[in-house]
């Protein structure tokens, strides 16, 4: 079982969708949880950071960490064009552990 | 407000070859990565240096030596370049282990 899992897609929904992206992880040791959403040809870049269970909010972004499931979530609620993205999750074991393991990313199409 | 710049963006290599990537943040951060990003196989870590003067060995580090030559500035260095090697190059930096990641925008390197 790779150590973090996550549905490839690609995911397309209609613009004004609310989107629903998830992973799975093995490795209890993990605490801190992460979205990064990358377009096309370009570099990774932080959407949200969360640590240990919970949710956290930010605009249109919900992010969800359940730790006792080891399941992490991202929702986008009213969905733009601009979204249109691969978006990685990532997650570490926290202080001193400098390898951030990312899944492999999901592509997502909004579509007007 | 460049954040982080690796240069150059795109390189076309023969085997046996030899080059430097470059890295440079301007965030005063003090941890720096390393990571190849291949289709289906998502970001992997090749090397890190936690702060100024250390650097350790990430998922994939054989092929690769790297150098941190200051706070600013690290670099990925190909001693023999093979066809394995062709992948999508990013450099990022952060405060420390656990805070989030800044990416450069990529060097894409095919070795023919």
């Amino acid at each position: 079982q790779k150590e973090v899992e996550q549905d490839p897609g690609p995911l397309s929904v209609p613009e004004g969708a609310i989107v629903s992206l998830n992973c799975t992880y093995s490795n209890s040791a993990f605490q801190y949880f992460m979205w990064y959403r990358q377009y096309s040809r370009k570099g990774p870049e932080l959407l949200m950071y969360t640590y240990s269970s919970g949710n956290k909010e930010d605009g249109r972004f919900t992010a969800q960490v359940d730790k006792s499931s080891k399941y992490i979530s991202l929702f986008i609620r009213d969905s733009q064009p601009s979204d249109s993205a691969t978006y990685l999750c990532a997650m570490s074991a926290g202080a001193g552990s400098y390898q951030l393991t990312f899944g492999k990313g999901t592509k997502l199409s909004v579509i007007p | 407000n460049a954040g982080v710049t690796q240069t150059p963006k795109f390189q076309v290599l023969k085997t046996g070859q030899s080059m430097t990537l470059q890295c440079a943040q301007d965030m005063n951060h003090n941890s720096m990565y390393w990571y190849r990003q291949d289709p289906g196989m998502g970001l992997r870590l090749i090397y890190y240096s936690a702060s100024e003067g250390t650097t350790d060995k990430g998922e994939v580090p054989n092929g690769y030596n790297v150098s941190r030559l200051n706070k600013r500035e690290f670099s990925l260095r190909l001693e023999s370049a093979a066809p394995s090697q062709t992948s999508v190059y990013f450099c990022a930096s952060s405060v420390g282990s656990v805070s989030g990641y800044t990416f450069g925008s990529g060097t894409r390197l095919t070795v023919v």
